[in-house]
């Protein structure tokens, strides 16, 4: 089954101790990217990678890292959380040409509470 | 001004009614545009994609008006199971990124 997987689902963590999202994908897609989701905010974009060992900043880069080193995985860190990083995330991947189709292929979703 | 806005509502409707969703974007270089589906803490999913021609899926009628910079989304003899959150959604791709922007979505909810 295509599908995106993220771990852990659900996180209480409290503020400076560093922690990892894990994301992975069984589709082969060149593309993945980690969004958060916040109330009146909507989906936006941390960081995306357009293929292995090809990352950059999306619109709200500040407080998280990210590596591809492998093409399936690409790992959300946050160093040093903090209350403001309290949000949802989600991976997504899709292959080239997203321009045409739309469509990025989601994970579930980490719930994080940073206290 | 945020890139792609929509109404957040909630729209209340009865079923079996039409009902209709409007989303702006501000980016005139935005090369296409779609529409996903959200249900309650769950992950966004690709409902359609909008031409300028409109398309048609089933119930469902997507409109783009480049000119206006304006999406469009009708939902005809609502189901129970519309109710969700619909995103609206710019693509562009600006120097090899490839982005989709979302809007902050406008909350349906079908009243039996």
């Amino acid at each position: 089954e295509a599908q995106v997987t993220q771990n852990p689902r659900y996180l209480i963590t409290v503020t400076g101790k560093k922690l990892t999202v894990t994301c992975s994908q069984n589709m082969n897609h060149e593309y993945m990217s980690w969004y958060r989701q916040d109330p009146g905010l909507g989906l936006r974009q941390i960081y995306y990678s357009m293929n292995v060992e090809v990352t950059d900043k999306g619109d709200v880069p500040e407080g998280y890292k990210v590596s591809r080193k492998e093409k399936r995985n690409f790992p959300l860190i946050l160093e040093s959380p903090s209350p403001n990083q309290t949000s949802l995330y989600f991976c997504a991947s899709s292959s080239a040409g997203t321009r045409y189709t739309g469509e990025q292929y989601f994970g579930p979703g980490t719930r994080l509470t940073v206290t | 001004r945020k890139e792609v806005e929509q109404d957040p509502g909630p729209f209340n409707v009865p079923e079996g009614a039409t009902v209709a969703f409007n989303c702006t974007y501000s980016n005139s270089a935005s090369q296409s545009f779609f529409w996903y589906r959200q249900d309650c803490r769950k992950e966004p999913k690709l409902l359609m994609s909008v031409y300028s021609s409109g398309n048609e899926d089933g119930r469902f009628t997507a409109q783009l008006n480049r000119a206006s910079q304006y999406i469009s989304l009708l939902i005809r003899d609502s189901k129970l199971s519309d109710s969700a959150t619909y995103l609206c959604v710019a693509y562009i791709s600006n120097f090899g990124n490839e982005k989709l922007t979302f809007g902050t979505g406008t909350r349906l909810t079908i009243i039996p």
